[in-house]
């Protein structure tokens, strides 16, 4: 079972252009997390998804940031425009769903999507 | 709105040297806890998680952890660092009231050899 897969790796964009990060969650994995880590400031929520659904997006950026998971194929988080200060590494968790109690399990990372803007 | 403190943000250690990573959470309602571990250039990696049930948790690699709910507190334990525990570990929580997993800052640690 292959784990969390993110793709690129790593990703160079000039000011301005788009970014577009692809996450495909674990098998039989439906719930996908995107967090952006800076250095120093930790792994900070961006959105929290479902198929089809994007449950919460509160730790979003208002403006250029978009995600979505559709019913097929990979989650994107996409960064329109980017700006010098959207190099960060991105990364992306899934989990078949994060349940109470007993039947709640983590979430599972993948290796990240470094953004370096130029 | 959930928030997770982890108290220091870098720590130098000897090998064989006894470690405690504090974490500490904002939301007293019932809550899920996580370790994860972040080695250099890799992603990140359960090291132990609380669901329910006795409160002091065993991990991956000798890790422990306790989780003590009027103190708001899951701090990481590991009696005896070894070098290859050299890493950044973040501690989270997911609250009952929805299903974000909120991280706290992560502490780089750093054992010398």
């Amino acid at each position: 079972n292959a784990g969390v897969m993110q793709n690129p790796r790593h990703l160079v964009r000039r000011r301005g252009q788009e970014a577009r990060l692809r996450c495909s969650p674990m098998k039989g994995h439906s719930h996908v997390y995107w967090y952006r880590q800076l250095p120093e400031e930790g792994l900070k929520f961006m959105v929290y998804l479902q198929k089809e659904n994007i449950i919460d997006e509160s730790g979003m950026p208002k403006e250029r940031f978009s995600a979505e998971f559709p019913k097929e194929g990979p989650s994107i988080l996409r960064i329109q425009q980017v700006v010098r200060g959207d190099s960060a590494a991105y990364f992306c968790a899934s989990s078949p769903r994060l349940g109470q109690g007993d039947s709640g399990t983590e979430a599972f990372f993948g290796q990240g999507t470094r953004l370096t803007v130029v | 709105a959930q928030s997770v403190s982890q108290h220091n943000h870098h720590v130098i250690l000897s090998e064989a040297a006894s470690l405690e990573l504090g974490c500490n959470y904002s939301y007293g309602g019932t809550v899920n806890l996580f370790w994860y571990v972040q080695y250099p250039g890799q992603h990140l990696q359960l090291l132990l998680k609380y669901f329910s049930g006795d409160p002091l948790v065993k991990g991956i690699k000798g890790f422990e952890a306790e989780f003590i709910k009027s103190k708001f507190s899951f701090n990481l334990r590991k009696p005896s660092v070894q070098w290859s525990d050299t890493a950044e570990y973040f501690c989270a929580v997911k609250d009952y009231r929805d299903d974000k997993i909120i991280f706290g800052k992560g502490t780089r640690l750093h054992i010398l050899p």
